[in-house]
């Protein structure tokens, strides 16, 4: 079973709807990110939690929202969907291994679609 | 703040050559990480290799190897032998270390798309 896994795989939705896109793993991390890839302009940061009660913004946070409702799951809200936030989206976690290295390991995306 | 160059938009290879990808970042800090991921069309994110800054040997993994050169801010990726499975698009990638708020966040490049030919 893969570590990091994303649901819905793929989502066709409407302008104004509230979407929410899934996030859970199984590695045991405490830090998880959602990240939004568009065409040209490779990924970026959403959001970020590094534990349970840590939650914050990213570069790109306006019209989305996320909850941390355990170390393993971390959910992301699109409240009034629009259609420039069609995109592929990326969760991702990750924690300090014994170098100190803090190395991010991602799901398998989520296209989003809004029309 | 943190910023990764990536100038190739496209590369190709024949199959069992060697390719060079590019990467620039910049950064004020002194210690740091850098990354190589690999996204296929399957559009997974694959780690390929990652630098720690304050280690001055290059890091191999396979047949992926870097070319990190810290005073010059650059992190190039070398693919020996390219294999067709090889093909995807590359994102140099970069993150502080634990301590500063930018912790933990990677920085991506725009990617390089390489095809390796047969």
């Amino acid at each position: 079973d893969a570590d990091v896994t994303q649901t819905p795989r793929n989502r066709i939705t409407k302008t104004g709807k509230r979407i929410m896109l899934e996030c859970s793993q199984t590695k045991g991390h405490d830090r998880m990110y959602w990240y939004r890839q568009d065409p040209g302009l490779g990924l970026r940061l959403i959001y970020y939690s590094f534990d349970v009660k840590d939650i914050n913004k990213g570069e790109i946070s306006d019209g989305y929202s996320v909850s941390r409702q355990a170390q393993a799951k971390f959910s992301l809200s699109l409240e009034s969907a629009i259609p420039n936030q069609t995109a592929l989206y990326f969760c991702a976690t990750s924690d300090l291994d014994r170098e100190g290295t803090d190395t991010q390991y991602f799901g398998p995306g989520t296209r989003l679609t809004v029309l | 703040a943190q910023t990764v160059t990536q100038s190739q938009p496209e590369m190709s290879v024949q199959e069992a050559e060697t390719v060079t990808l590019s990467c620039t970042y910049d950064t004020s800090e002194n210690n740091y990480y850098l990354f190589w991921y690999k996204q296929p069309p399957s559009r997974q994110m694959i780690l390929v290799i990652r630098q720690e800054a304050y280690k001055q040997q290059n890091a191999t993994e396979n047949r992926f190897s870097v070319n990190f050169q810290k005073a010059a801010k650059s992190f190039s990726l070398k693919i020996s032998d390219s294999q067709l499975g090889d093909t995807a698009m590359y994102f140099c990638a970069s993150s502080l270390p634990a301590g500063g708020t930018s912790y933990g966040k990677l920085t991506f490049g725009q990617g390089t798309i390489l095809t390796v030919h047969p």
